[in-house]
């Protein structure tokens, strides 16, 4: 969805590295998301983000860590990237209000070697 | 603990043919569900969404069912295209105290061949 954009698309890096992941959104939505999908595994949330100064953790939040720059801007870093962290991740967005669609942003693959 | 199951796992068909899908949970207290689907190397975009209220709904050649009271789902699509290959997602979501908490399940992979 072009309304929700990521970057980098792919990434390789190596274990111990520190990474970020971008995620922009023109959809004017208050609430972010990020989310890991493994597979044979549903996605699963890593934080989300209910306004800029509102920030939770997922259920599988250790060793991730957020920042809300703006309403439009959400970022995922892994401190110190391990193998175990290979995923493809998404990014996305809803209101706060109706019954939370979320819209997704076409996702980063992640290779941590 | 709140589980949404699909099945089956992966499914095949010819183009043309129709084919259903299903979803079983048990997430709680149930607020709405929907199916999204997700082409390769995409994110997933919604297909229909579902409330408590509702038994069928349909978009185009997709049409979804809602059993709450056995905690079913099923989504039948209707002569199958070759863009229908991907992966259909079932989420549930739960209204609880602390808001609206989504689970979703595995995916049904499927192909449409020629």
């Amino acid at each position: 969805d072009a309304d929700v954009t990521q970057t980098p698309r792919n990434r390789i890096t190596k274990t111990g590295k520190r990474i970020m992941l971008e995620c922009s959104q023109t959809k004017g939505h208050d609430r972010m998301y990020w989310y890991r999908q493994d597979p044979g595994l549903g996605l699963r949330l890593i934080y989300y983000s209910f306004d800029v100064k509102d920030i939770n953790k997922g259920e599988i939040s250790d060793g991730y860590s957020v920042s809300r720059q703006a309403q439009a801007k959400f970022s995922l870093s892994l401190e110190s990237a391990i193998p175990n962290q290979t995923a493809l991740y998404f990014c996305a967005t809803s209101l706060s209000r109706g019954f939370n669609e979320q819209f997704f942003g076409p996702g980063t693959r992640l290779t941590v070697l | 603990k709140n589980q949404v199951e699909q099945s089956p796992q992966s499914l095949i068909i010819l183009e043309g043919k129709n084919c259903t899908l299903q979803c079983n949970y048990t997430v709680s207290p149930f607020s709405n569900l929907r199916w999204y689907k997700q082409d390769t190397g995409r994110g997933p975009v919604s297909l229909t969404i579902m409330t408590f209220s509702e038994n069928t709904k349909s978009n185009g050649r997709y049409t979804a069912t809602l059993d709450a009271d056995t905690k079913q789902s099923s989504l039948h699509i209707t002569a199958s295209q070759l863009s229908d290959s991907a992966s259909y997602i079932c989420v549930v979501n739960a209204l609880t105290g602390g808001g609206n908490k989504l689970t979703f399940g595995t995916g049904t992979q499927l192909k449409v061949e020629l």
